[in-house]
């Protein structure tokens, strides 16, 4: 079976500062997808980022990257710059598609606080 | 807005009521889901529908019944249900169920079983 860890149920930045939020997997699986989705207040869930696990170039967007170590299992987020707007849950997912029927598992989720 | 709308925003029902919660996008997309957030739990897949047609249902107690008359709309029709149903009941939308780009989320549905 498939699963997502995030170890941190809480974290705290100031603001302008760099934070990692760190996220590991297990699966047996070759082909996947990596996200990090972003739930703010508001509660929508916002596509951060996304990594083909067949891609060893870390992806990036803007002041979002990961650290992905596939042989590891690990799927690290990194926020340079930190904003009061990125005060947010951050969910790790991980999406394959045995069959072609998509499936799709989520961590528990890491509190981001950015701090004026 | 992501263009996935969900209705009603909040919801609070008695064990023996019956509701149903609502989801609509026009984003095109042929694949709807529903979702479950409970506290401190990961999000857990319920029901995926593909052009209509429920493909998965995961282990879902029948006191949840899904309802996707057209590729547009998806419904979740609650009876009988129970306090640990309480949750945020979140829809979600992809162009294919096959579909490897992300998902567009509604903004959920708090639900409050009392």
């Amino acid at each position: 079976a498939q699963t997502v860890t995030q170890s941190q149920p809480e974290m705290s930045v100031q603001e302008a500062e760099t934070v990692t939020l760190s996220c590991t997997y297990d699966t047996s699986e070759n082909n996947y997808y990596l996200f990090w989705y972003k739930q703010p207040p508001s509660r929508q869930m916002i596509l951060v980022i996304r990594q083909e696990a067949y891609k060893q170039q870390n992806a990036t967007e803007n002041r979002f990257s990961v650290n992905f170590q596939k042989a590891a299992k690990s799927f690290s987020l990194k926020i340079s710059d930190s904003q009061l707007g990125d005060t947010a849950m951050y969910f790790c997912a991980f999406v394959w598609a045995p069959g072609g029927s998509e499936k799709l598992v989520f961590g528990k989720g890491t509190k981001l606080t950015v701090n004026p | 807005e992501t263009g996935v709308t969900q209705t009603p925003r909040h919801l609070v029902m008695g064990m023996t009521n019956k509701k149903s919660l609502k989801c609509e996008q026009h984003l095109g997309h042929n694949a709807m889901y529903w979702y479950k957030q409970s506290a401190k739990k990961p999000l857990e897949l319920m029901f995926v529908y593909s052009l209509e047609e429920r493909v998965e249902n995961n282990s879902v107690p029948s006191r949840f019944s899904p309802e996707c008359p057209n590729s547009s709309h998806l419904f979740l029709h609650l009876h009988t249900l129970q306090p640990e149903d309480s949750a945020l009941y979140l829809c979600a939308s992809s162009r294919e169920v096959t579909e490897n780009y992300g998902y567009t989320f509604g903004s959920g549905t708090r639900l409050t079983v009392v």
